[in-house]
């Protein structure tokens, strides 16, 4: 079963632009990770923020975590075309064993 | 290499066949875990590896499906008297420590199962 949902399911933007993605989950957690998937690849770890943080960045992208609203955003800005991707959080589970991921939010990026 | 590699990439097979899949970690990574992903879909956990030992198993969907990393390198997930619900994505995935679902995985590409 998914953990989270992302928000929104799809994201349409033009090269320079933002984009912003939400998460949100619903079980008490460790850490929350960020990561993108190109089609038809694996995934690729963006991002990590640990259940005491509240921000963190990392090159172009930011991110949030509320752990009282059990909610996460990944903000990327200037966009590149590079970014189409889809992207995804994941929790992982109280013992440590998997991450749980969401559906994904897919990002296109048009130049 | 220096990442995550599963083979093959692509695997046809007829209803009822019995499939294996292969993913070399990446060196001395710990932690290797499976997951299964449908088209549009995020990735489900299947089962999860310390080493040799296989510590979590809880997503495995029946006992069709079988896993192993007898040296603790080495994954093989086998998938028995396959069925068409079976076709998706099956990602292969490793960290350095112990408690991998707590830390950074490396993906390989995965291998993508059709079932006719």
């Amino acid at each position: 079963s998914q953990q989270g949902e992302e928000d929104p399911q799809a994201l349409s933007i033009q090269e320079g632009e933002n984009a912003t993605m939400n998460c949100s989950y619903k079980t008490s957690i460790n850490n929350l990770q960020w990561y993108r998937q190109n089609s038809g690849r694996g995934l690729v770890h963006l991002i990590l923020i640990r259940s005491n943080e509240r921000e963190k960045h990392s090159g172009r992208l930011r991110v949030t975590l509320d752990t009282s609203k059990k909610s996460s955003s990944l903000l990327i800005t200037a966009s590149r075309a590079a970014d189409t991707a889809s992207y995804f959080c994941a929790t992982d589970n109280q013992a440590g064993t998997a991450l749980i991921f969401g559906k994904g939010t897919t990002l296109s990026v048009s130049s | 290499g220096a990442g995550v590699s599963q083979s093959p990439r692509y695997k046809v097979a007829k209803r009822g066949q019995d499939v294996a899949l292969r993913c070399d970690p990446i060196s001395g990574h710990v932690s290797l875990f499976w997951y299964q992903q449908a088209l549009g879909q995020g990735p489900e956990f299947l089962t999860y590896f310390q080493n040799e030992a296989q510590l979590d198993k809880s997503g495995l969907p029946s006992d069709r499906f079988f896993a192993e990393r007898p040296e603790g390198s080495v994954s093989t997930l086998k998938i028995q008297r396959t069925q068409q619900e079976d076709s998706a994505v099956y990602l292969c995935a490793s960290s350095a420590q112990d408690r991998g679902g707590t830390q950074p995985q490396h993906f390989g590409d995965g291998t993508r199962l059709s079932i006719l």
